[in-house]
């Protein structure tokens, strides 16, 4: 069964320091999301891509954080610099316009610790 | 914007017994989806049950069902004859029914369920 991958699964990093996190869709799903758990919250939506588009990065903190799926494919979020207050898990999911009601699937995560 | 409130940050049930988890939700639009995702430690999140806001009847996945209240703006999730493997973060999830900016998951807070032998 097709999983969304995600690495690094772990990261700690000092702050001030640049941190990227990498994910890989599942096939032929053309809508890509980036999602934020703070510890003990439910996730916040940070970023979405329609193809290699972005079409909401309302929440993204712009100052440091960016993220970008050149070929509409892989994505990668990028942190510079990280802060204390960045530590949490962050989510990559995708979903396909076929099928109803556009399910999203999740992957493992990536777990980041900035000390 | 669309809040979701999970009221319950843990709960416990004893195997083979029953659970309800709560969920209300605070929404303008008429129609919407309604899921309950499940987190187990370490591993991804994964869909349990879905529920379009236009059908009255509540869903069902095998020992998962819904309670959906439209007009309470209620969505409990039931889990009967609970298993070990049961145990995990449980999140209530929103989406508006449109795509493109509007696709986006509103989640609550989460309710870790433990299973007790």
């Amino acid at each position: 069964e097709a999983e969304v991958a995600q690495s690094p699964r772990y990261k700690i990093t000092e702050k001030s320091q640049a941190v990227a996190f990498w994910c890989d869709p599942i096939s032929g799903h053309a809508t890509l999301y980036w999602y934020r758990q703070i510890l003990g919250q439910g996730p916040e939506l940070l970023v979405q891509f329609q193809d290699e588009s972005v079409v909401d990065d309302s929440q993204l903190p712009k100052d440091r954080f960016s993220a970008e799926r050149l070929k509409g494919v892989d994505s990668t979020l990028k942190i510079q610099p990280a802060e204390l207050g960045d530590s949490a898990m962050y989510l990559c999911a995708s979903s396909t316009h076929r099928g109803f009601p556009y399910e999203q699937y999740f992957g493992p995560g990536t777990r980041l610790t900035v000390t | 914007a669309q809040t979701v409130t999970q009221s319950q940050p843990e709960m416990s049930v004893q195997e083979a017994e029953t659970v309800t988890l709560s969920c209300t939700y605070d929404t303008s639009e008429s129609d919407y989806y309604l899921f309950w995702y499940k987190q187990p430690p370490s591993r991804q999140m994964i869909l349990v049950i879905r529920q379009e806001a236009y059908k009255q009847q509540n869903a069902t996945e095998n020992r998962f069902s819904v309670n959906f209240q439209k007009a309470a703006k209620s969505f409990s999730l039931k889990i009967s004859d609970s298993q070990l493997g049961d145990a995990a973060m449980y999140f209530c999830a929103y989406r508006s029914p449109y795509t493109g900016t509007a696709s986006k998951l509103t989640f609550g807070t989460g309710t870790r369920l433990q299973v007790m032998l």
